[in-house]
């Protein structure tokens, strides 16, 4: 059973800085890994898609990694501002079965002025 | 291009009753999927519909069910409900196809509140 991990739960930098979070996945047949945006009480905003045979994407200040061999992602930003402050939710698309997203429990960030 | 729709955006029912959600799907899109979002918690799959056709199932029960129109466009169905069901409840569009992993767009979503 796939298993998707992140950490930390919750994060606060000052604005300004540059940081990382973090993704893991236990089974490594993997369609895809995507990065969402989640806003309070708003739907999934699509951020990145990493392809399974893809190392890393980049998108603006964002940029993010794909280690399929060790199921580890990560989401690089750059120059972080408030309004980047919102729940950051990684999933994967596994290859067997109904092509579904499995999704972690999203880290909360918060971006301090 | 319009992007994935859902309605409505907020609705509170009973225990025990029945509630219909709605989406479109993005232009261009052939696959529909559902999921049930817990608060606090990451969305958790519970079905897809490809060719109006389920082809795919999470860990939910059958008074969980749906339906894919012909122009894409979908419905969640919930009966019985129970105050477990109190969710955020998001659509996701995507093209299928076979062997590939496509990208998901998903909706803003439907927030039911089961009392």
């Amino acid at each position: 059973k796939q298993e998707v991990t992140q950490i930390p739960a919750a994060l606060s930098v000052p604005e300004g800085e540059n940081l990382v979070l973090n993704c893991s996945f236990t089974d490594s047949a993997i369609y895809n890994l995507q990065w969402f945006r989640q806003d309070p009480g708003k739907g999934l905003t699509s951020l990145l898609l990493i392809q399974s045979s893809q190392r890393e994407q980049t998108s603006g200040r964002l940029n993010a990694s794909l280690d399929k061999s060790s199921g580890r992602s990560t989401l690089y930003i750059a120059a972080s501002q408030p309004g980047d402050s919102a729940t950051y939710l990684c999933a994967v698309k596994k290859i067997q079965g109904a092509q579904k997203l499995v999704f972690g429990q999203g880290t909360r960030l918060t971006i301090n002025p | 291009e319009t992007g994935v729709t859902q309605s409505p955006t907020h609705l509170i029912k009973t225990r025990g009753q029945q509630v219909t959600l709605r989406c479109s799907s993005q232009s261009g899109h052939n696959t529909v999927s559902w999921y049930q979002q817990a608060l606090g918690q990451g969305p958790q799959f519970i079905f897809q519909y490809y060719r109006e056709e389920e082809n795919g199932r999470g860990n939910f029960p059958p008074r969980f069910s749906g339906l894919q129109f012909p122009n894409y466009s979908s419905e969640l169905n919930v009966n019985a409900l129970e105050l477990d069901d109190s969710a955020l409840y998001l659509c996701a569009s995507s093209s299928y196809r076979r062997g590939q992993g496509g990208e998901l767009f998903f909706g803003e979503g439907s927030r039911l509140t089961v009392l």
